[in-house]
């Protein structure tokens, strides 16, 4: 595997169900993110950890909840959700956390809640 | 806060035409500005970057774009489009001061026509 990869690249699920998205990055990175993409809305930075810490929560709700165990992999666990969390969530890893460092996005994975 | 505008949401052209699109931010500091693309079912890709330097940025696919800091304008162009340009652009930007949140414009999507 090569760049960042995202499982599982769809999922549906219910209001009340628990579910996980998993990212992994083979590039070496130090940093991670999870970004937002909804229909006709810009990207929305939701997480970012840098070397294993969480250094930005976005005012997101608490039925979202990142765990980043090592600075290769990076999962966003989801429970109770509701349906305008349907989007397409990316990942991105970077060398770190400058602005001048390049972020590389995974293909996301669609998450449709009904 | 800042902000990035795309303003225009799809841009329909022939096959072999030029095109522009046109991103515009709003910032009195100094900024990092990038292209992406994403093509359907994809994440994003770095189509090109400006950190400092030369004003006019070249980047992959035979795309372009010029920093105008005083219109505060980095329009993406290309001087000629194939099909497989069909895909959304998004324009992004940071702060020059090491932070590193991308706020991306709203996308523009490219449509190419045989």
């Amino acid at each position: 595997e090569t760049g960042v990869t995202q499982t599982p690249r769809h999922l549906v699920m219910g209001m009340t169900n628990k579910k996980s998205l998993k990212c992994e990055q083979h590039l070496g990175h130090n940093a991670m993110y999870w970004y937002k993409q909804s229909a006709k809305k810009p990207l929305e930075l939701m997480f970012v950890y840098s070397l294993e810490e969480r250094v930005e929560n976005n005012s997101v709700p608490s039925r979202f909840s990142p765990e980043c165990p090592n600075s290769s992999h990076l999962f966003l666990h989801l429970h109770t959700l509701q349906p305008e969390d349907s989007a397409l969530y990316l990942c991105a890893s970077s060398h770190g956390t400058a602005s001048s460092y390049e972020q590389y996005f995974g293909p996301g994975t669609r998450l449709t809640v009904t | 806060a800042q902000s990035v505008t795309q303003l225009d949401s799809q841009v329909p052209v022939f096959e072999e035409a030029p095109v522009e699109l046109r991103c515009n931010y709003s910032s009195s500091v100094s900024v990092y500005l990038f292209w992406y693309v994403q093509y359907p079912n994809q994440g994003l890709q770095l189509l090109l970057k400006y950190l400092s330097g030369s004003t006019l940025v070249k980047g992959i696919n035979g795309f372009e774009a010029e920093f105008n800091k005083s219109q505060t304008s980095f329009h993406l162009r290309k001087p000629s489009v194939h099909i497989s340009d069909t895909a959304e652009y998004f324009c992004a930007v940071t702060p020059g001061d090491s932070s590193y949140k991308l706020i991306f414009g709203s996308g523009t999507r490219l449509l190419v026509r045989p």
